[in-house]
């Protein structure tokens, strides 16, 4: 079975400033996907960036980064230039890729998040 | 505008009185599914849905239902309502197939059953 670790259940940084957030995850599957989540204290759930496993290339979306390192089994996220609206809980989620098969249920599998606070 | 609406947003309710969430997405996706959030627990499956009238149980099914009678809606019931399902719920829609994987998640309903 898989899972996904976030070993930082806090952390703060001030504002302009880059922060890095730590996942790691375990599966045996060879293609899968890796996202993070952002959900600040309205609650709801926004993605922040995605990456194919099948894919060298780390994905960049604006200010945010992520260093994906398969071999490691890490997927960490960089948020650059660090704004007060950063402040939220980050979740990390892998999940399967479909392949040939449509039928199968390919749920997220979730980090426990990480709460971000952006000082001013 | 894209979206995943869920209805209530918020409710307080009492043990044993049935109620149901609203889920609607308006993409045209085949897969909805439902989760439930809780401290220190994370994010956890209730049920899903592939498309109209297939539906199967995720992680945490015991206590609710869940219907797919039309592509668009995808209700979460809760029969018999008890205080550990206090909980912070969302629903998520995606693609079933094609290079689109991302789900797209609702605003998340707060449920208090006292």
């Amino acid at each position: 079975a898989q899972t996904v670790t976030q070993s930082q259940p806090e952390m703060s940084v001030q504002e302009a400033e880059t922060v890095t957030l730590s996942c790691t995850y375990d599966t045996s599957e060879n293609n899968y996907y890796l996202f993070w989540y952002k959900q600040p204290p309205s609650r709801q759930m926004i993605l922040v960036i995605r990456q194919e496993a099948y894919k060298q290339q780390n994905a960049t979306e604006n200010r945010f980064s992520v260093n994906f390192q398969k071999a490691a089994k890490s997927f960490s996220l960089k948020i650059s230039d660090s704004q007060l609206g950063d402040t939220a809980m980050y979740f990390c989620a892998f999940m399967k890729h479909e392949g040939h098969n449509a039928g199968n249920n390919r749920k997220l599998i979730w980090g426990l998040g990480t709460s971000l606070a952006v000082n001013p | 505008e894209a979206q995943v609406t869920q209805n209530p947003r918020y409710l307080i309710t009492v043990t044993g009185k049935k109620l149901t969430v609203t889920c609607s997405q308006n993409m045209n996706h085949e897969y909805m599914s439902w989760y439930r959030q809780d401290p220190g627990l994370g994010l956890r499956q209730i049920y899903y849905s592939m498309n109209v009238e297939v539906t199967d149980k995720g992680d945490v099914p015991e206590g609710y239902k869940v219907s797919r009678k039309e592509k668009r809606n995808f209700p979460l019931i809760l029969e018999s309502p008890s205080p550990n399902q206090t909980s912070l719920y969302f629903c998520a829609s995606r693609p079933l197939a094609g290079t689109q994987e991302t789900q797209y998640f609702g605003p998340g309903t707060r449920l208090l059953v006292l």
